[in-house]
């Protein structure tokens, strides 16, 4: 069975870059047509897309978040990364990463992990 | 781009039935959503996609018979039938759009009590 992990730092201060990895066990990073995706959802709203990466390293961004978001990927240790930079109260949410098939749904899902931005 | 709404809460009886709506902005009708369900708590699940014609491809894993799914005109609904006290849930909408439908946008997710 497929399984996602998010890890990374729960505190981050404004201004500052938010970093997270998942990790994908259970299967191949590199399946054709499977794209990896990071979705947030601030504390008591709903989810809000940040991007996604295939595993040859195409990236498609929330225009929203354009400007501040790079995500990449590490076929050899089958994970993907999330940077979010000038961080502020607003980026505090639970970050997930998850698995976005062909048929354009997102089918696994990490357990989420919270960060929050604070001084 | 389209934009999802959804009404922030709905509530039910158990064993009673309910239908939740996502209403996509005008012009893109011939949009699918995807349903998904977060227990408090948890991750989301995938339930289902649907468009006009209704279901598009297979439910979720685990999904039980009693989610069902309709699609017409600009809303794209999610029924629940026989409610138990282990639906009560959020539920999200969400869509692909763009070029290669590579880009994706989720509703705000109702809220759905069981009474």
């Amino acid at each position: 069975q497929l399984q996602l992990q998010e890890s990374g730092p729960g505190l981050v201060k404004p201004s500052e870059t938010l970093s997270l990895t998942c990790t994908v066990s259970g299967g191949s990073i590199r399946t054709s047509g499977f794209y990896w995706g990071w979705i947030r959802q601030p504390p008591g709203k709903g989810l809000e897309w940040i991007g996604n990466i295939y595993y040859s390293g195409d990236t498609y961004y929330n225009p929203s978040l354009k400007s501040r978001v790079a995500i990449s990927v590490d076929t050899s240790k089958k994970q993907f990364s999330l940077k979010l930079s000038s961080v502020t109260a607003a980026d505090t949410a639970v970050y997930y990463c998850a698995r976005r098939g062909p048929f354009y749904y997102f089918d696994f899902w990490g357990q989420g992990t919270l960060v929050t931005v604070s001084s | 781009q389209p934009v999802l709404t959804q009404p922030p809460s709905a509530s039910a009886s158990l064993g009673a039935s309910v239908t939740l709506t996502c209403t996509l902005s005008s012009g893109y009708s011939e949009y699918k959503v995807n349903w998904y369900q977060q227990r408090p708590g948890k991750g989301p699940r995938f339930v289902m996609r649907v468009g006009t014609g209704g279901i598009v491809g297979s439910k979720g894993d685990g999904i039980p018979d009693r989610f069902s799914v309709l699609g017409s005109g600009l809303n794209r609904y999610l029924t629940i039938k026989n409610i138990q006290e282990e639906d009560e849930s959020d539920y999200h909408c969400g869509t692909d759009y763009g070029s290669g439908s590579n880009f994706v946008l989720f509703g705000g997710g109702t809220k759905l009590t069981v009474l």
